[in-house]
């Protein structure tokens, strides 16, 4: 089976990095994904990364994908208090339904001014 | 406007109450899905439908029913509410497998 987990809350200072992790079981995952959640809205596309890929980085955020340990992590540099949210990291997989996402937990990022 | 739209966004009931939220998408897409998210559990997937003649259960669809009225319409039904059910309920579409496109969320409270 399928199982996504995340660390639940991550603490930093405006300016600092952020380094929020993930492991996941099933190696035929396909795509990664990070989605974002601020307060009192659904959950947004971040970034996301092929699984034949080690690295992708989009300005402020750098993803890492270990394939071997299952293992993906999201950095955001210079960290802002806007990216205050819950991030979620997801899988992709394809099965006879079509691809489909597992979810984590959810790991909410905190920033202080 | 959004371009998932979900009705109501607030809802306070009583167990047994049959309860639908409805969502509805402009964004032309053939997939949508209905999960729960409670804290700490992440998504957890209800129900889904690729196109309007089709409807599949997710990992927890007991207790939940769905319709797909037309390709931008698409509604959970609890038919008879119980306190477990309380949690945030979103619904979403997707143009293929990996983007998926949030409504804002509908917080359901059960009593």
């Amino acid at each position: 089976g399928e199982d996504v987990e995340q660390s639940l809350f991550l603490s930093v200072r405006e300016g600092d990095s952020s380094v929020i992790n993930c492991t996941y079981t099933d190696s035929s995952s396909t795509y990664l994904y990070w989605y974002k959640q601020e307060p009192g809205a659904g959950l947004q596309l971040l970034t996301y990364i092929f699984s034949n890929m080690d690295m992708k980085q989009d300005q402020r955020l750098t993803v890492l994908l270990n394939k071997k340990d299952k293992h993906l992590s999201l950095r955001i540099a210079d960290t802002q208090t806007g990216d205050s949210a819950i991030y979620f990291c997801a899988e992709s997989r394809e099965d006879n339904a079509g691809n489909m996402l597992t979810f984590g937990g959810g790991t909410r990022l905190m920033v202080k001014p | 406007d959004a371009d998932v739209t979900q009705t109501p966004r607030n809802r306070i009931t009583k167990t047994g109450k049959r309860i639908m939220l409805e969502c509805s998408q402009t964004k032309g897409h053939d997939r949508m899905y209905w999960y729960r998210q409670d804290p700490g559990l992440g998504l957890q997937l209800i129900y889904y439908s690729f196109d309007v003649k089709d409807i599949n259960k997710g990992e927890i669809s007991d207790g939940y029913s769905v319709s797909r009225q037309a390709q931008a319409k698409f509604s959970l039904s609890l038919e008879s509410a119980i306190p477990n059910q309380t949690a945030l309920y979103f619904c979403a579409t997707s143009p293929n497998a990996g983007e998926l496109f949030f409504g804002e969320g509908s917080r359901l409270t059960v009593l």
